[in-house]
């Protein structure tokens, strides 16, 4: 199976910073990488698709980057909706696997 | 909008077997665009994909899981579900189910729902 490394596993950040997440495959995946937020008792939500992709609906202070094994994601401007857990995962190839996930935390 | 919705007990006594279903409101089931998937967070594993099926009832899943798991569809109450059988205090976790889309030949899951909690234990 390929591994999803997230870092860091969480970090504490204020309204108005800028926040990176990184994930690193244990092979090359080229861009088939998802991030995904999710908050306590709601569904998860898909924010960047095929590495750099944004959903639609998704505000454009999310971005995405990397291929092959290295991935981020970027908030440009934390805003106080965005403090939730966020994921990578690969769709290069079953078992479909995800990061360990990075708690955003309210500093 | 397209929802989805778990259902189940939520306590499984240690080798019996857990069932889930996913309701999808909003939307077809039968829509051959999709894939509908299971997935479970547990705090030693996180997030794990256990296996997805078409509506014509095409099935793969995880091979760590697949001895013990079935999922099937019912188009006609547009629900799809998990059988998990043998369960352990390992597969306490929250099940969720979520569709997969495609874009190019991109997979990713773009509408999930909000989990179900399932404890095994005696």
């Amino acid at each position: 199976d390929i591994q999803m490394t997230q870092s860091p596993s969480s970090l504490s950040a204020s309204v108005g910073d800028r926040i990176t997440i990184t994930c690193r495959a244990s092979q090359t995946i080229s861009t088939f990488l998802n991030w995904y937020q999710h908050k306590p008792g709601k569904a998860p939500k898909v924010l960047i698709y095929a590495a750099s992709n944004l959903q639609s609906g998704v505000p454009s202070r999310f971005s995405g980057s990397g291929s092959g094994t290295d991935f981020t994601l970027t908030i440009s401007s934390l805003q106080p909706d965005d403090f939730a857990t966020y994921y990578c995962q690969q769709s290069y190839i079953t078992p479909w696997t995800f990061g360990q996930g990075t708690k955003v935390e309210i500093k | 909008q397209l929802q989805l919705q778990e259902s189940g007990p939520g306590l499984v006594k240690p080798s019996e077997t857990l069932s889930l279903t996913c309701t999808v409101s909003g939307g077809s089931i039968s829509n051959s665009s999709y894939y509908w998937v299971w997935m479970r967070q547990s705090p030693g594993k996180g997030l794990e994909w256990i296996g997805s099926i078409y509506y014509s009832g095409s099935t793969y899943y995880n091979p760590s899981l697949k001895r013990r798991v079935t999922i099937a569809v019912d188009t006609s109450k547009n629900q799809f579900s998990l059988k998990l059988s043998s369960v352990t205090a390992a597969d306490t976790a929250l099940y969720f189910c979520a569709r997969r889309s495609l874009w190019l030949v991109y997979y990713y899951m773009d509408v999930w729902g909000q989990g179900t909690t399932v404890t095994v234990s005696s």
